[in-house]
């Protein structure tokens, strides 16, 4: 079945550090890729996607690219922020489905000043 | 751009009491209602999904007769907690799915959520 593994939390930076956390997938063909945003109290927000292998989604200086080799869609950013404090969530949409997401179980980062 | 608003935002409730979240998408017409379920510190759950017009396709596990979920218009879906219990305090999330006509895209977007509290 379709499924999306990520890296457990919390993971903990201080301000203008190096991000990555990790995310693979199983499906099968050729799913779109999603990274969300959940800040605290608040709904999810589309971070960036990725619909075909190699693309490379990327959005407030997160980027992530479509690993078909690897299936994986690991999120990065060069400088993280206190503001970027928040729940992310990697996500996936079947080929057979337009809309439906499987989500992975979430990373909480914790960016310290 | 496309926005759907939830409401409520929080709801504290007795047991055995129902309660009643909607979900509107404001500037767009959703053919596609998505509700989803998350625990403290968990993941999103899917529950159901709903198309306009026609009964919701409720995921494995997931009790129809405790969730009615009601898409009765493209604007407007609605998720009734039917005789909550404490176990059933969660944080829903609605999401809406939409085909954009400009770029061909089917987009979904999600509303802020609604945390149930029971006692």
């Amino acid at each position: 079945g379709n499924s999306v593994t990520q890296m457990e939390g919390p993971v903990t930076l201080s301000e203008e550090a190096f991000l990555t956390i990790n995310c693979t997938y199983t499906a099968t063909g050729y799913p779109s890729l999603f990274w969300y945003v959940q800040y605290p109290g608040e709904g999810l927000q589309l971070l960036l996607k990725a619909t075909k292998a190699d693309d490379k989604g990327s959005n407030k200086g997160f980027e992530a690219t479509y690993r078909k080799e690897t299936t994986s869609f690991h999120l990065e950013k060069g400088s993280v922020q206190v503001s970027d404090s928040a729940v992310y969530f990697c996500a996936l949409t079947p080929m057979d489905s337009s809309y439906k997401l499987i989500f992975g179980s979430g990373t909480r980062l914790l960016v310290r000043p | 751009g496309a926005v759907v608003s939830q409401h409520p935002s929080w709801v504290i409730c007795k047991s055995g009491t129902s309660v009643k979240i909607e979900c509107r998408s404001l500037d767009f017409q959703a053919t596609t209602m998505f509700w989803y379920r998350q625990f403290p510190k968990q993941s999103l759950m899917l529950m159901a999904t709903s198309n306009e017009g026609s009964k919701a396709t409720y995921e494995q596990g997931v009790e129809k007769d405790k969730f009615l979920i009601n898409h009765a218009s493209l604007t407007l879906s609605t998720l009734t907690v039917t005789s909550a219990h404490p176990e059933d305090s969660s944080f829903y999330i609605c999401s809406g799915g939409f085909r954009d006509r400009s770029s061909g895209a089917n987009v979904l977007t999600f509303g802020a959520g609604s945390r149930l509290t029971v006692l």
